[in-house]
């Protein structure tokens, strides 16, 4: 299975910063990554699909990214509304797998 | 707007059988594939398994394939997830989800627990 290793684990950011999340994929998976939002106690909201494709209605403070195997995900203008568990997934290879998450809070 | 609606979940014993189902509403169901994907209490996704929008194909994973069943309605617009021979590890909320092929939507969830 391809492991899909999500750092950090967790962190906490200020009202208008910048973040990044990182995904490293263990093999090549084209840029077959997508990004997820989950708040608390709900189901997880398509972000980012095809590593850098903006889904539809999703703010343009977010971006995807890949360099290599490394992929991102970077918030900038960071608000309240953006806490909650990120997740990346590939969809490259059977069967699909997920980074760990990473929880964001602000300070 | 597109809707998936999980039910059936609920507290089970070890060993027992469940069945889940997922409502699709919004789309045209027999369009898509559709997806289960799990969440453990300490938030880890795991993908169960896909079923081709005819119903004619699924994949599972591996841990999962000998226990877990997909399959689909689609003149009632529903998925399902026939679970056998639970253990304490399947407690986890499952979701069904529609796939694009990533994807792009899930439901609210449903709760399992497995326990005596």
């Amino acid at each position: 299975d391809i492991q899909m290793t999500q750092s950090p684990s967790s962190m906490s950011a200020s009202l208008g910063d910048t973040v990044t999340i990182t995904c490293l994929a263990s093999q090549d998976i084209g840029n077959y990554l997508s990004w997820y939002q989950q708040k608390p106690g709900k189901s997880p909201k398509l972000m980012i699909y095809g590593a850098t494709n903006l889904e539809d209605g999703v703010p343009s403070r977010f971006s995807g990214s890949r360099s290599g195997s490394d992929y991102s995900l970077t918030i900038n203008s960071l608000g309240y509304d953006d806490e909650g568990i990120y997740h990346c997934h590939q969809y490259y290879e059977y069967p699909p797998t997920f980074g760990a998450g990473t929880k964001l809070e602000l300070k | 707007e597109v809707q998936l609606v999980e039910s059936g979940g609920g507290l089970v014993q070890p060993g027992a059988s469940l069945k889940l189902s997922c409502v699709a509403s919004g789309f045209t169901f027999s369009d898509y594939w559709m997806s289960w994907v799990r969440q453990t209490p300490g938030k880890t996704m795991e993908w169960i398994g896909d079923i081709k929008y005819d119903g004619s194909y699924t994949n599972y994973a591996p841990s999962l394939k000998n226990r877990f069943t997909i399959s689909r309605d689609n003149a009632k617009s529903t998925l399902y997830l026939q679970m056998s021979n639970v253990r304490s590890e399947d407690t986890a909320t499952y979701y069904c989800t529609r796939d694009r092929p990533h994807v792009d939507y899930w439901g609210q969830g449903v709760m399992v627990t497995v326990s005596s």
